[in-house]
């Protein structure tokens, strides 16, 4: 158990719709990053939040936003949803100093089926 | 640009066998850190070493070893006397100003 959570574990929804996903990092831990993971796309970073700025953004579709609350919590959310949204996604928390010198701990994921 | 490279996309080897798992990358950073992940069949992502690019020494950790070589911008790992446990897929990472994770390469380890 990485101490990282993320609710809920399956979203199953229609195209078109909007899904918010949720993710507690760990106890002590300021950054917290997204990631999409699809069969075609691989392991994809999409964007990093440190004590509730935007830090980093990788390949975060406009469709997609997400936030960092003040008590660090974080949500994801994805709107005008298209049938290749279709992923796992994963929330990843690291204490998030220096940047680069982080370890990020994973959580289970939440996977997303868009019908 | 960055890029990491898996060239094995799945390998399967008998229990108790040796096996290593390549991963090739490519950064202009001359600070950068590589990762590995471990994935099992669960589906989540388990962390299992971090190496800054001013450290090539190799690690060794129970059954796992990892070898950093930046002549070749090699960071491969091996896992000694697989077991059945060890079956998942295993993601290596680089991180310069953003992370860029491998393709993975499926690791079954059979009985």
């Amino acid at each position: 158990d990485s101490g990282v959570t993320q609710t809920p574990k399956h979203l199953i929804t229609a195209t078109g719709q909007r899904v918010t996903l949720r993710c507690s990092p760990r106890s002590g831990d300021l950054s917290v990053y997204w990631y999409q993971q699809s069969l075609d796309q691989g392991l994809q970073f999409l964007i990093q939040y440190y004590n509730g700025e935007e830090r980093a953004k990788g390949n975060i579709l406009e469709r997609f936003s997400a936030q960092q609350f003040p008590d660090l919590h974080s949500e994801l959310n994805l709107s005008s949803l298209e049938l290749g949204d279709s992923a796992l996604y994963f929330c990843a928390s690291s204490v998030g100093l220096a940047g680069v010198a982080d370890t990020q701990y994973f959580g289970p994921g939440t996977r997303l089926t868009v019908l | 640009a960055q890029k990491v490279t898996q060239a094995q996309t799945e390998i399967s080897v008998v229990e108790k066998e040796d096996v290593t798992l390549d991963c090739v990358y490519e950064t202009r950073d001359t600070t950068y850190y590589l990762f590995w992940y471990k994935q099992p069949p669960s589906g989540e992502l388990v962390f299992l070493i971090r190496r800054n690019s001013f450290d090539e020494q190799n690690e060794i950790s129970g059954r796992y070893s990892w070898n950093f070589q930046k002549s070749t911008s090699s960071f491969n790992f091996t896992i000694t006397a697989s077991q059945v446990v060890d079956s998942a897929v295993y993601f290596c990472a680089l991180r310069g100003d953003k992370i860029i994770f491998g393709k993975g390469t499926r690791l079954h380890i059979l009985p």
